[in-house]
């Protein structure tokens, strides 16, 4: 069965960077799109862009530009986020999901940055 | 301008059936849409994917109290035999050229 596991919870300070994965399996890595989703506490859902899980060509979205970082690793079916120089404000849990219709999700990643 | 608008809230009682609607922008009726549910202090889970014609898709283990359903920019959410688990966010989200994402601002329904 497709499943997404992302990595546990990260405590940061202002600055600080800090990278989450998001591990695929039961399908074929590089034949899905990979997107990212922000939701800050309390807040909607957000979307910050996808990889191409093929080329590895990411794709940002409007505020998500410059500190943050898409990769991968499509030898162990593994997507990145890396997010640099963080900021009280991307406190928030992030999710990686599947292709354009999101149609699976990783468990979320709670990111907190605090001094 | 692509923009999902949804009702931030909606309520029904144990039982009976709900619709949550979801409205695309203008010039963009044909867009197909997703469904996707969040539980409190849980992670978005995938209901379906909804066609412009009304034709949809489920994820793995979506009830059969899920549809969905459309008209014209107007696309539906359908649960029917409300329980105390459906309680949740719900978001519709839809896709555009070069796989641009969007979502809607969500709504939350309260079970009575």
């Amino acid at each position: 069965q497709v499943q997404l596991v992302q990595s546990g919870s990260e405590l940061k300070k202002p600055g600080a960077s800090v990278k989450v994965s998001c591990k695929a399996s039961g399908y074929t890595f590089t034949s899905y799109a990979m997107n990212w989703v922000r939701q800050a506490p309390g807040q909607g859902l957000e979307w910050m862009g996808w990889i191409n899980t093929n080329t590895g060509n990411p794709t940002y979205a409007q505020g998500f530009t410059g500190r943050f970082v898409f990769s991968l690793d499509t030898s162990v079916s593994t997507a990145y986020l890396q997010i640099s120089s963080l900021k009280a404000e991307d406190t928030a849990v992030y999710y990686c999901a599947r292709q354009h219709h999101l149609d699976y999700w990783g468990q979320g990643t709670l990111v907190t940055v605090s001094s | 301008q692509l923009v999902l608008t949804q009702s931030p809230s909606a309520s029904a009682s144990l039982g009976a059936s709900v619709k949550l609607t979801c409205t695309l922008s203008s010039g963009h009726s044909s867009y197909a849409i997703a469904w996707h549910q969040q539980q409190p202090e849980k992670g978005p889970r995938y209901l379906m994917k909804l066609n412009s014609d009304g034709s949809h898709s489920k994820g793995d283990g979506i009830p059969d109290r899920f549809s969905g359903s459309s008209s014209g920019a107007e696309r539906y959410l359908t649960i029917s035999s409300l329980q105390s688990e459906d309680e949740a966010d719900y978001y519709c989200q839809t896709w555009g050229t070069g796989i641009d994402v969007v979502f809607g601002g969500g709504t939350k329904l309260t079970v009575l």
